[in-house]
């Protein structure tokens, strides 16, 4: 059972806008920044979004992020194929006095 | 650019001992925590703990703490994951990774290319 819930699937069409969700506490979300990472198989995770709502160099536009009070939500929009793979979303926890990730979302293009 | 090259897949039996490794280059070593994640068969990412090598304070998982021993060696920019009997549970993949900035309480940035553990009798 991992700290922070997110569903473990999701899907959308090529050009859709899905949204994945990750939900908290008041130790965790609640109080510090949320990461969101992407995964495809057989690779290591990669940064997509940090502090809430920023983007590295190099991720699209068409992935965001934001926060509201214990939950957080990554958007994606003009959803592509390449865009299928796992998403995690992960932040400190203060009660723990360690990181914490959600149990990840495999997104399906259909 | 910031590098982290793991050490190869490893084999092992258990109750074997096992040392795998994650080299940093393109930074400053001593100014980031850096840490291991799990990730076993079809599972998703676990936080296993982290170290600040300036001055190796280390803070672990409650689910890793007594499992494994983080360390880091600052002459040659190298952080460690030991274990000193392994179990078949112990099978995974463990990525290294950089914390995104230089205090321990933000998640990973940086990301080594994870190294394969297979423990078997």
């Amino acid at each position: 059972q991992s700290v922070l819930t997110q569903p473990p699937s999701a899907s959308g069409t090529p050009g859709q806008r899905v949204t994945i969700s990750c939900s908290g506490s008041s130790s965790n979300i609640g109080s510090n920044y949320v990461y969101w990472y992407q995964q495809f198989p057989g690779t290591a995770p990669k940064l997509l979004i940090y502090r809430n709502n920023q983007r590295p160099s190099g991720v699209p536009d068409r992935f965001s992020g934001s926060k509201s009070g214990t939950s957080a939500s990554l958007a994606i929009s003009g959803l592509r194929s390449e865009d299928e793979a796992d998403y995690y979303c992960a932040a400190w926890d203060d009660s723990l006095s360690g990181a914490v990730f959600g149990g990840g979302t495999q997104l399906t293009v259909l | 650019e910031v590098q982290l090259v793991q050490s190869g897949a490893e084999v092992k039996k258990p109750g074997e001992s096992l040392n795998i490794s994650c080299k940093a280059s393109g930074y400053s070593f001593t100014s980031y925590w850096i840490g291991w994640v799990r990730q076993m068969p079809g599972k998703g990412l676990e936080w296993m703990g982290i170290i600040y090598p300036s001055d190796s304070d280390t803070r672990y998982s409650p689910s890793f703490q007594g499992q494994v021993t983080i360390s880091a060696d600052k002459s040659i920019s190298t952080a460690y994951l030991q274990w000193s009997s392994l179990k078949a549970s112990d099978t995974a993949m463990y990525y290294c990774a950089r914390n995104a900035y230089s205090g321990s309480n933000h998640p990973f940035q940086h990301w080594g290319q994870g190294t394969l553990v297979t423990v078997s009798s």
